[in-house]
């Protein structure tokens, strides 16, 4: 079993919907990095928690240290957060990488 | 230069020759990585620097060497280069080792026939 755990792995969502990728770790981390690649693009750094929640724009990014799992939501998806979505945690020197979740959105 | 840069951008290899990916970040971090991307597999360390001077191995070190001879760049060298190692390289860095955000390089896109 994987340290981190994505789901779901795909997801395709028509524009306007709201969407929730799930983020499970069964390490203890210092914290939770969710990051963001467009195809054959480079990784940009959505939000960087290690309690409670953050938001920025439609984006929001909750963390539930106890129950070791992070969740990212997107309110009123859009054809341009067609993207790959990971999750990496942050463990002493390194960071452990989910496999990423694949989203696209339909216009 | 802003953030981290990554040089070249892409590169075809003949198998057997060496091949040095260079990067280079102004954010004085003291710590960076080196990191493989393939299809299905997601992002693998390979190397790491907690501090100029000093040097790890990640999860897939084998084939690969780096140097840290100075706080911005941390080169990557192949010393003969294999097809297995077609992907795309990514440089990060971060402020301290471990708990503190990495920022990502562009990435290399590097094809070995």
């Amino acid at each position: 079993k994987n340290e981190v755990e994505q789901s779901p792995q795909n997801l395709t969502a028509q524009e306007g919907e709201f969407i929730t990728i799930n983020c499970s770790y069964s390490v203890g981390i210092s914290a939770l990095h969710w990051l963001q690649q467009h195809p054959g693009g480079g990784i940009v750094s959505l939000f960087m928690l290690s309690s409670g929640k953050k938001k920025h724009g439609r984006l929001i990014a909750t963390i539930n240290i106890q129950e070791k799992h992070s969740s990212l939501h997107i309110t009123a998806s859009h054809p341009r957060d067609s993207a790959v979505y990971i999750c990496a945690v942050a463990r002493t020197y390194k960071y452990i990488f989910g496999t990423g979740t694949r989203l696209k959105v339909l216009a | 230069i802003a953030g981290i840069t990554q040089a070249p951008t892409s590169q075809i290899l003949a198998a057997g020759r060496r091949m040095t990916l260079r990067c280079t970040q102004d954010m004085r971090h003291n710590a960076m990585y080196w990191y493989r991307q393939d299809l299905g597999l997601g992002l693998r360390l390979i190397h790491y620097s907690n501090t100029a001077g000093t040097t790890g191995k990640g999860e897939v070190p084998d084939g690969y060497s780096v140097s840290r001879a100075n706080t911005d760049d941390f080169p990557l060298t192949l010393a003969s280069a294999v097809p297995s190692q077609t992907s795309v390289y990514f440089c990060a860095s971060s402020g301290a080792s471990g708990d503190n955000e990495q920022f990502f390089g562009p990435g290399t896109r590097l094809t070995v026939l």
